[in-house]
This record gives C-alpha cells, sequence and structure tokens, in this order.
C-alpha cells in the first residue's frame, strides 16, 4: 500500500520561502494532497495535484511533483507566522481513503 | 451553513469505560472517516463508510466500533478494549468515489482517558 515520507520540522524567517518534502511509494494515486492542521483544529485542503501535471502554482503555494523519484514538494513564498502550522501531504488510498503523511511542523520566525 | 460537527472539543473518561465520540455533517456526503492522530504520527484511519448502513476498517481498528444508521452521522465508540485510546480524533467526509473529491476535516475531538 501507499506510504507516505515527511520530514518532521522546518524553521523559517518571515518573508523567505519555505519548502516542505514528500516523498511517497505509490505512484498509481491519481491526485496528490496538500493540507495544513493549525494547532487545535482540523485539517483544511490547501492544494492538489494531478498526477499527470508538473507543477501547479496557486497565489503564494507553489507544488512541484516529480513522479520519477516520487517526489511532491510544497513552496510557499513570502511566509508569513499566518503560515505557522503542520502540513501533510497525502495520497489516495485504494477504497477512497487518503494516505497522509506524519506532517511537517512549520515555525515562522519574525 | 454547510460542514462537518463534532462534540464534545475535549472528553475525559476513567479507564474501563466506553465512550462515543459525535460526527456530523450537513454537507450530503455519502463518504465519512475516523482517523486518530498521535503526536509525531500523522492521521492514521480507523473506520470508514461508503454509504449508509456500510462501513469498513482502517489500519487501527481494534478496540473501536462505528455504526452508519444515517447519512449525516457517523459515531464513533472507543471500548475499553483499545489498549491506548489517549488521542485526538479527526473525522471527515467526501463525496464518495476516486476522483479528486476533497475531505472536509471537523475540528476534531480529544480524548484523555486516565
Amino acid at each position: 500500500g501507499e506510504d507516505v515520507e515527511q520530514s518532521l520540522f522546518l524553521s523559517v524567517r518571515e518573508g523567505d520561502s519555505s519548502v516542505i518534502n514528500c516523498t511517497y511509494t505509490d505512484s498509481s494515486s491519481t491526485y496528490l494532497y496538500w493540507y495544513k492542521q493549525e494547532p487545535g483544529a482540523g485539517l483544511q485542503l490547501l492544494t492538489y495535484i494531478f498526477s499527470n501535471m508538473d507543477m501547479k502554482q496557486d497565489q503564494r503555494l507553489t507544488v512541484l511533483l516529480n513522479k520519477k523519484d516520487k517526489h511532491l514538494s510544497l513552496r510557499i513564498a513570502d511566509t508569513q507566522t499566518g503560515d505557522s502550522a503542520i502540513y501533510f501531504c497525502a495520497g489516495r488510498g485504494s477504497q477512497g481513503n487518503l494516505i497522509f503523511g506524519k506532517g511537517t511542523k512549520l515555525s515562522v520566525k519574525p | 451553513d454547510g460542514g462537518i460537527t463534532q462534540s464534545p472539543k475535549y472528553l475525559f473518561r476513567k479507564e474501563g469505560q466506553n465512550v462515543t465520540l459525535s460526527c456530523e455533517q450537513n454537507l450530503n456526503h455519502d463518504a465519512m472517516y475516523w482517523y486518530r492522530q498521535d503526536p509525531g504520527q500523522g492521521l492514521r484511519l480507523i473506520y470508514y463508510s461508503q454509504i449508509v448502513n456500510d462501513f469498513q476498517k482502517g489500519d487501527i481498528a481494534e478496540g473501536y466500533s462505528v455504526s452508519r444508521e444515517k447519512k449525516e452521522s457517523f459515531p464513533l465508540t472507543v471500548t475499553s478494549a483499545q489498549k491506548n485510546p489517549t488521542a485526538f480524533y479527526l473525522c471527515a467526509s467526501s463525496i464518495a468515489g476516486t476522483g479528486v473529491y476533497e475531505q472536509y476535516f471537523g475540528p476534531g475531538t480529544r480524548l484523555t482517558v486516565t
């Protein structure tokens, strides 16, 4: 089955770019997702990418997909303190459920 | 407003007691899911349901039970058989199928068992 790996922590300064990386094992997932979780709250979908795309840009967010290396990344431009949260990448399981990585905690220092 | 609600936000129980966590959605979604979140562990799937009166075990179903008698509701019971029940529990819903369908999450219930 799908396995999704992420680094656990990332610290950046306000105004810098953040890059959160993710690797996955099952290339059959049609869509790959990035979710954001603020402290003590549920998850919100940030963006997703279709598996036949290399890149998707949405305002400050850029998603890059390297299918050959099974590598997904999320770049946040001009990172703000409000971006501090846990970011999860996820692939789709065979029954429609999502399979999440362990999450990357992004800390933004003023 | 359409959305998914979980109650209560915080729940405290003594060891050996069963406890039921509520999850309700008014998004008209067929599919509903329960995840458990532990620090540094990400989200793990407990149970899911693609349609009323049907549900499937996820990766960590032992010690949990669910029912899906109504489309809007998917309650989770944490039984005394669950060895380590203290965790943050998240419910989600989506359109059933395999498209890009977004999963909408509730705000979560933090369960503490002592």
